[in-house]
């Protein structure tokens, strides 16, 4: 079964500050995708990036990008230039497939708080 | 806005009631999943379906229930109810069930059971 990691319940950065969460998770799949997922106080599930476990480039995606480390399980989320906009919730998530199944186990979540 | 379109966005009810949640997928989206939200379980898949056909099961009590109709709405019923099942219910979308295929996901429903 997998299961995701996220090891830092609460987290606070300065606006316009770089700040970092960790997850580590485990799977038994071969060929698989990661995601992190944020949710704002609206309570909206909002995907924030994507990425290819076979690919060695990091994903980014504006000023969200990732450090993969896929020998250590690791995938972490770093968000550069932090903004009011990012206090939210993050959710690390990997899925599990099996024959035309699929279902995300997520982490159970880092509160990050942004302060002007 | 996801495209995944979830009612209601709350409901109150009394243990022992039964409900019915509803999910409209996105256009073209042909795989629906269930998740439930609470405060001591954290986010938990319950159940998926891809066109109509139920595919995979997770977490989910056989006081629960849930189907995928030929329009591709899908409802999720809950009886019996029990206090413990207050949570927030997400209904997500993707096109098909493959890995790595982004999950939308709508904006919940608050169910809180008295």
């Amino acid at each position: 079964a997998q299961t995701v990691t996220q090891s830092q319940p609460e987290m606070s950065v300065q606006e316009a500050e770089t700040v970092t969460l960790s997850c580590t998770y485990d799977t038994s799949e071969s060929n698989y995708y990661l995601f992190w997922y944020k949710q704002p106080p609206s309570r909206q599930m909002i995907l924030v990036i994507r990425q290819e476990a076979y690919k060695q480039q990091n994903a980014t995606e504006n000023r969200f990008s990732v450090n993969f480390q896929k020998a250590a399980k690791s995938f972490s989320l770093k968000i550069s230039d932090s903004q009011l906009g990012d206090t939210a919730m993050y959710f690390c998530a990997c899925p599990y497939s099996g024959a035309g199944s699929y279902q995300l186990t997520f982490g159970k979540g880092t509160k990050l708080s942004v302060i002007p | 806005d996801s495209g995944v379109t979830q009612t209601p966005k709350h409901l109150i009810t009394a243990t022992g009631q039964r409900v019915t949640l509803r999910c409209s997928p996105r256009s073209g989206d042909l795989s629906v999943y269930w998740y439930q939200q609470s405060l001591d379980q954290g986010l938990q898949f319950l159940i998926q379906y891809y066109n109509g056909e139920e595919r995979a099961k997770g977490n989910i009590l056989e006081r629960f229930s849930a189907q995928q109709f030929p329009d591709l709405h899908s409802e999720l019923n809950l009886s019996s109810l029990e206090l413990g099942d207050s949570a927030l219910y997400f209904c997500a979308s993707s096109v098909s069930p493959t890995t790595g295929d982004i999950q939308y996901f709508g904006a919940g429903t608050r169910l809180s059971v008295l």
